[in-house]
């Protein structure tokens, strides 16, 4: 089964850069079978996608918030992460990795990890 | 606001069925397919229904999905005081280029 743990500051400045990494256990994120997504959940509110990558690298993000966000593969680690530049309040969330199924869904979740943005 | 709408908070006793609502459009669930996730307070979401109605391995059959037109229905059966949680749906949205997920719907077993 396949096993993800975010990990990365729990406190970022406003207008700094969000930095997480998402380690994956029992599956390679090479093999193809799953595009690798991370997902936010602000205080009280529901789910937000914010984007995904594939093994061959090629990402898809949130128009919303495409504009400020990268994410990357290092298959070496067997992770992968997300940038989230220019933060402000607003983007204060538990963050989520998650496996993404071509078919539609979100089978494996890491815990999540709570990020605050603040002075 | 979400886009799609599901009720906010639902409650039933031990033992009965309860079902939650998922409205959406065009863009999204009557043109793909729907998932839902279940969210202890404090936990991440898991898997319950994908494909509109296939379970994974470990999901009891008391829970059930099912869709019609431009709306999705989670079903739960044999409610228990453990069932108490949110609940999302989720589709992907042709429009928006985006997932999009319902607000999520408390649920209470008393």
């Amino acid at each position: 089964q396949v096993k993800l743990q975010e990990s990365g500051p729990g406190l970022v400045k406003p207008s700094q850069t969000l930095s997480l990494t998402c380690s994956v256990s029992g599956g390679s994120i090479s093999s193809g079978n799953y595009y690798w997504s991370w997902i936010r959940q602000s205080a009280g509110k529901g789910l937000e996608w914010i984007g995904r990558i594939y093994s061959s690298g090629r990402s898809a993000y949130n128009p919303s918030l495409k504009s400020r966000v990268i994410l990357s593969l290092d298959t070496s680690k067997n992770q992968f992460s997300l940038k989230l530049s220019s933060v402000t309040a607003a983007d204060t969330a538990v963050y989520y990795c998650a496996s993404l199924v071509s078919g539609g869904n979100f089978p494996y979740w890491g815990q999540g990890t709570l990020v605050t943005v603040s002075p | 606001q979400s886009v799609l709408t599901q009720p906010p908070s639902m409650s039933a006793a031990p033992g009965q069925k309860v079902t939650i609502s998922c409205s959406g459009g065009s863009s999204n669930i009557e043109n793909n397919y729907v998932s839902w996730y279940q969210q202890f307070s404090g936990t991440a979401p898991r898997l319950l229904i994908y494909e509109n109605n296939k379970r994974p391995s470990g999901i009891p059959d008391r829970f059930s999905g099912s869709k019609s037109g431009t709306s999705a229905t989670l079903g739960i059966t044999g409610l228990q005081t453990g069932d108490e949680a949110d609940f999302y749906c989720g589709a992907w949205d042709n429009s928006l280029s985006t997932w999009v997920f319902g607000g999520g719907t408390k649920l209470t077993v008393l």
